[in-house]
């Protein structure tokens, strides 16, 4: 597809289980980022990758996150042991480079819901 | 660290009416992001704003960064449903050396008929 595809689009789980949320960038954009979205809290920073590497993964919550890239493509996002805090929407975003000044492309996010 | 305030939080306009939406950085904006989010959706990408005094237009939506480059503002003229949603502002903060956007609490905007 043409924009940033991420899956699955909900998720509900038991508090305690592990989730992997995936995020397939926009074809050609090396820099790839994941924001989180909760009510209170408004959009904030998760972890940039650029290419497979991740230089910032200040923004992760806790170190029950985890996120990885390969082939400069896919992301996976990972928690584990989830809590009912994990709540919120998941949001990936994808730009042709990272140090240029240019928009972002969001994907329309997972939403998590732990019960 | 760098924060986006938007003003107002939430904006209810008749059909047809204009209305502009505020946002105050509190450092120097090195770019400004204007999106719109419709719930369950994803952030649609507006238009981006670099230079101060810089002004853009996409059909019915002017936006504007101010000469001091910490002030945005977004305006919509003759409004329409299609226009309610969350919008939001955001920035680059290259403390890190990347392009990490920070972004505003957004403004909730509904269009009645």
């Amino acid at each position: 597809g043409a924009g940033v595809s991420q899956s699955p689009s909900n998720k509900v789980t038991e508090k305690g289980k592990d989730v992997e949320l995936r995020c397939d960038p926009i074809s050609g954009h090396t820099a790839l980022y994941w924001y989180r979205q909760s009510l209170g809290q408004g959009l904030e920073f998760l972890i940039y990758f650029q290419g497979n590497s991740a230089p910032d993964k200040s923004g992760l919550p806790s170190d029950r996150f985890s996120a990885e890239r390969t082939g400069g493509s896919v992301s996976t996002l990972t928690i584990q042991r989830t809590q009912q805090e994990d709540s919120a929407v998941y949001l990936c975003a994808s730009s042709p480079g990272a140090r240029d000044n240019q928009p972002q492309h969001f994907g329309d996010g997972t939403r998590l819901s732990i019960l | 660290s760098q924060e986006l305030e938007q003003s107002p939080q939430s904006l209810i306009v008749q059909e047809g009416k204009n209305l502009t939406i505020n946002c105050t950085s509190s450092k120097t904006l090195y770019g400004l992001y204007w999106y719109k989010q419709k719930y369950g959706e994803g952030l649609i990408f507006l238009m981006m704003l670099q230079k101060g005094g810089e002004e853009k237009s996409h059909e019915k939506i002017t936006a504007k960064l101010d000469e001091k480059k910490q002030q945005s503002s977004l305006h919509i003229t003759a409004s329409q449903p299609s226009h309610a949603g969350i919008y939001l502002c955001g920035a680059p903060d290259f403390s890190g050396g990347y392009n990490k956007l920070i972004f505003g609490a957004g403004t909730r905007l509904a269009v009645h008929p």
